[in-house]
């Protein structure tokens, strides 16, 4: 089996910048990817980490290092509408296997 | 033009009864999944299909039963349901291929199921 591990909530305040962090313990890693899913609504890919490093994407940026099995997604200039749950999911033998999601809180 | 479609939205219904969800992509992809998104918001695989085979098989009761017609429709039906069985249930698609990994899966809407 697999844990994943990230922060159950976060609050920030609009403008600022906020990093998720997610540990994993895996086998057969074939990627990390987040997600973001809104209240009552279906979870949607935001960006994926196969390699070490950093993946940049407009406001969202996403970072892997397989040897720490650590990666973070940074959401940076937040908004009211990025307040969601983030959903950290490893990729392994061919099954997607997600954390509980960090519920992250923007503030005006 | 939607690209994940579930019915029912929503399904209310009493212990014991059985009941399905149908699930439908667009996308062209030649894999389908089910998933159980319990209330503390755990997204737990339950069933993927490619090309109408099922490949995944997680620690399910046997009360649920996937079925692919073909490979842009899958299915799930539930007998004998029971008060844990509620929770929302998502369908998801992608397209998995040597060389595609970083394929993203792509979720419908949400079933979301109560048993009274």
């Amino acid at each position: 089996g697999q844990n994943i591990d990230q922060p159950t909530e976060m609050t920030a305040t609009e403008g600022a910048i906020v990093q998720i962090n997610c540990t994993y313990q895996t086998s057969g890693f074939n990627g990390l990817f987040w997600y973001q899913q809104h209240a009552g609504e279906a979870p949607t890919f935001l960006s994926y980490n196969v390699l070490d490093g950093l993946e940049e994407k407009g406001r969202f940026s996403s970072f892997l290092s397989r040897s720490k099995g650590y990666s973070y997604l940074l959401l940076k200039e937040l908004q009211m509408k990025d307040s969601a749950s983030y959903l950290c999911a490893v990729k392994s033998w061919g099954k997607l296997q997600f954390g509980a999601g960090t519920q992250v809180v923007v503030t005006p | 033009d939607t690209a994940v479609s579930q019915t029912p939205k929503y399904l209310v219904t009493q212990m014991g009864n059985d009941k399905s969800i149908k699930c439908e992509q667009n996308l062209g992809h030649d894999t389908m999944y089910w998933y159980k998104q319990d209330s503390k918001k755990f997204l737990k695989i339950m069933f993927s299909y490619n090309n109408k085979e099922l490949i995944i098989n997680e620690t399910v009761p046997n009360r649920f039963s996937p079925k692919s017609p073909d490979k842009a429709h899958l299915n799930l039906h539930i007998n004998s349901l029971e008060l844990g069985d509620s929770a929302v249930y998502f369908c998801a698609s992608s397209h998995d291929a040597p060389g595609a990994l970083h394929q993203p899966q792509h979720f419908g809407d949400g079933t979301r199921l109560s048993i009274l």
